[in-house]
């Protein structure tokens, strides 16, 4: 069975810091999809960055980027020059890459981004 | 943008009422789910549904839950004689066709459910 695990449940940061969220995971398979979601106090689950697991590249997303690191199913979140806007629940998750398989989350790290 | 929609945002039920909470997906998506999660704890996978069926359900999608796509366009999740434990925020979610790197899930907002 698929896992996800994070281990920081909570981080605080000053802003315009930079802030790394760690996670990691384990499966049998060899073609996943990884993604980080945010969870604002308004509790929607927002998409901030997705991996293919067949792309040894790392996804970025503007302040957002990943490091991807197959081999050791690690695949952790680098928010650069933090805002306060990103404040929120963050979520690693996993899917496989069938249309219809469902998502499985790690238990989420809480982020406060300080003033 | 086009987007998840869920009603109600926050329903309150006594116990051992039945509940259905509503998502509009996106219109060309194909591929539907529910999620929950518990107040403090992580998001957790209850069923995914496509053509008109159950693709795969968790052990905690029991004969309390059912689904439904009533119309084309709406995705209920019923429950039925809640319980306590059942109060929770209620996640839909739904995907569109295709393969590859268009996998992505778009999530609803959320329906807070809270069994009194």
């Amino acid at each position: 069975a698929q896992t996800v695990t994070q281990s920081q449940p909570e981080m605080s940061v000053q802003e315009a810091e930079t802030v790394t969220l760690s996670c990691t995971y384990d499966t049998s398979e060899s073609n996943y999809y990884l993604f980080w979601y945010k969870q604002p106090p308004s509790r929607q689950m927002i998409l901030v960055i997705r991996q293919e697991a067949y792309k040894q590249q790392n996804a970025t997303e503007n302040r957002f980027s990943v490091n991807f690191q197959k081999a050791a199913k690690s695949f952790s979140l680098k928010i650069s020059d933090s805002q306060l806007g990103d404040t929120a629940m963050y979520f690693c998750a996993f899917t496989m890459m069938n249309r219809d398989d469902k998502i499985i989350f790690g238990k989420g790290t809480r982020l406060h981004i300080l003033p | 943008e086009p987007e998840v929609t869920q009603t109600p945002s926050h329903q309150v039920t006594q116990m051992g009422q039945e509940v259905i909470l509503r998502c509009v997906p996106i219109s060309n998506h194909l591929y539907f789910y529910w999620y929950r999660q518990i107040l403090g704890q992580k998001v957790e996978f209850l069923v995914s549904f496509y053509n008109n069926e159950i693709s795969e359900k968790s052990e905690i999608f029991d004969d309390q839950f059912s689904v439904e796509r009533p119309d084309g366009s709406n995705f209920t999740l019923k429950i039925r004689s809640t319980k306590l434990e059942d109060s929770a925020m209620y996640f839909c979610a739904s995907s569109p066709p295709g393969q590859g790197a268009d996998t992505e899930a778009f999530f609803g907002q959320g329906t807070r459910l809270t069994v009194v």
